[in-house]
């Protein structure tokens, strides 16, 4: 079974500083792995993915992961925090080699101070 | 069309009514999901269409619950008996073939159950 942790439920950062999210992963086949973020009574908006290749993922608005096998982990990160970028923040994860649905963590609040 | 499409927007229905959600799929996306997101929560995953064939519905709470996809395209999530539990923001969401270059989500049905 497939399950996604995201520890942090509030991340506080300063506008300008860097800024990282964590998640953490367990699949039992290969991880097809998301990040997701959602405004206050939107839908979801994909910012990246990783499938295989690169560990380091770069997606939309400046925002990148890295993929981490040892450590199970797929942390999101953005060098310079803009207040723009305050949301709702969703990982997921599916099994490579399952079926395709995808399980989402919990979500992490992301609050960039002015 | 450009998006996923969900209708309606927004339903408030009674206890114990049928209420019944559509969701339109990105033309050409053979693969189609529901979730369901209540307060404060990740997305839940609820079921997954290959085609018109249910691939997976293990996320389906009871049997009040039914999805349909006879076309292969438009999916319906039907709820019978609804519970005031019930209440909570259902997402719908399509891809092509197996995920691989991502899953597009549409902006949600708010079910409220007074």
């Amino acid at each position: 079974a497939q399950s996604v942790a995201q520890p942090e439920d509030q991340v506080n950062v300063a506008e300008g500083n860097p800024l990282t999210v964590k998640c953490t992963y367990s699949v039992s086949g290969n991880p097809y792995l998301f990040w997701y973020v959602q405004y206050p009574n939107r839908g979801l908006q994909f910012l990246l993915k990783y499938i295989t290749g690169d560990n380091l993922v770069k997606g939309s608005y400046g925002f990148e992961a890295e993929f981490n096998k040892s450590q199970t982990s797929f942390h999101l990160k953005k060098p310079s925090a803009l207040v723009s970028d305050s949301a709702l923040y969703f990982c997921a994860v599916r099994d490579g080699a399952g079926a395709n649905n995808l399980f989402f963590g919990t979500g992490t609040r992301l609050t960039v101070i002015p | 069309g450009a998006g996923v499409s969900q209708t309606p927007s927004n339903k408030v229905t009674e206890k114990g009514k049928y209420v019944e959600l559509r969701c339109d799929p990105i033309s050409g996306h053979t693969a189609l999901y529901w979730y369901r997101q209540s307060l404060g929560q990740g997305p839940e995953f609820l079921i997954y269409f290959q085609g018109t064939g249910a691939a997976d519905d293990s996320g389906l709470p009871n049997d009040r619950f039914f999805a349909v996809r006879p076309e292969g395209s438009v999916s319906t999530l039907k709820i019978q008996r609804t519970e005031r539990g019930d209440s909570a923001v259902y997402l719908c969401a399509s891809s092509q073939g197996q995920g691989l270059h991502g899953y597009t989500f549409g902006s949600g049905t708010r079910l409220t159950v007074v």
